[in-house]
């Protein structure tokens, strides 16, 4: 099984919408949770550390589940410019530091 | 401004020659990782160093060397013996190792091998 397990979508969506995310995780050892964004052909970029109580940036919201092994990452009122993909990522206390990636989920929104 | 330098950003080999990828970063940061993504298969750890001097393998580190002699700096080679080696190439780091210590990235080398 994989460390981390993405829906791929693609997920096609009209703005204003709201869509989300889900990213399970294998190793029941894993301590932090982070969602990245990445724009086509460029590198990825930390969106948001998920915590144990959820969080929220703005139109973001990240919530994690100790119990199922999953994160959610919820995007409201979307905006063109959130078209990329959203990696999920988790570390392993086996191994400071070290990220576990998912394959990302693509993420269009459409006029 | 603090950050990671990759380079260079495209990188044109042919096949049997070895090519360094040169990664470097101010920010003081004690781990640095090298990744590789292929379209479709997120990204996978090469090798990671956590301290100068010393490196571990990741998860797909065959046909690759690295080194880490200062703390700035994580070269990676690819060699001919790679037998895939065509992908985008990302380095990473991030603070004291820490549960809570997320990666930074640089911009990437796209490698193309033919």
């Amino acid at each position: 099984r994989k460390e981390v397990e993405q829906d791929p979508g693609p997920f096609n969506v009209p703005e204003g919408a709201t869509v989300a995310f889900n990213c399970t995780y294998s190793n029941s050892a894993s301590q932090s949770f982070f969602w990245y964004r990445q724009d086509c052909r460029k590198e990825p970029k930390l969106l948001m550390s998920v915590y144990s109580s959820g969080n929220e940036d703005g139109r973001f919201t990240a919530q994690l589940n100790r119990a199922s092994q999953y994160i959610s990452l919820l995007i409201r009122d979307s905006k063109l410019s959130d078209s990329a993909t959203y990696l999920c990522a988790v570390t392993r206390g086996s191994t400071l530091g070290r990220l576990y990636f998912g394959r990302g989920t693509q993420l269009t929104v459409w006029p | 401004d603090g950050g990671i330098t990759q380079s260079p950003k495209y990188l044109f080999r042919k096949e049997g020659q070895n090519v360094t990828l040169s990664c470097e970063q101010n920010l003081n940061h004690d781990a640095m990782y090298w990744y590789r993504q292929d379209p479709g298969q997120g990204l996978r750890l090469i090798y990671y160093s956590q301290i100068v001097n010393d490196f571990q393998k990741g998860d797909i580190a065959e046909g690759y060397s690295v080194s880490r002699e200062k703390k700035e700096s994580f070269p990676l080679t690819v060699t001919s013996a790679q037998k895939n080696p065509t992908a985008f190439y990302l380095c990473a780091s991030n603070g004291k190792s820490s549960y809570n210590s997320p990666l930074h990235f640089g911009n990437g080398t796209r490698l193309t091998v033919t």
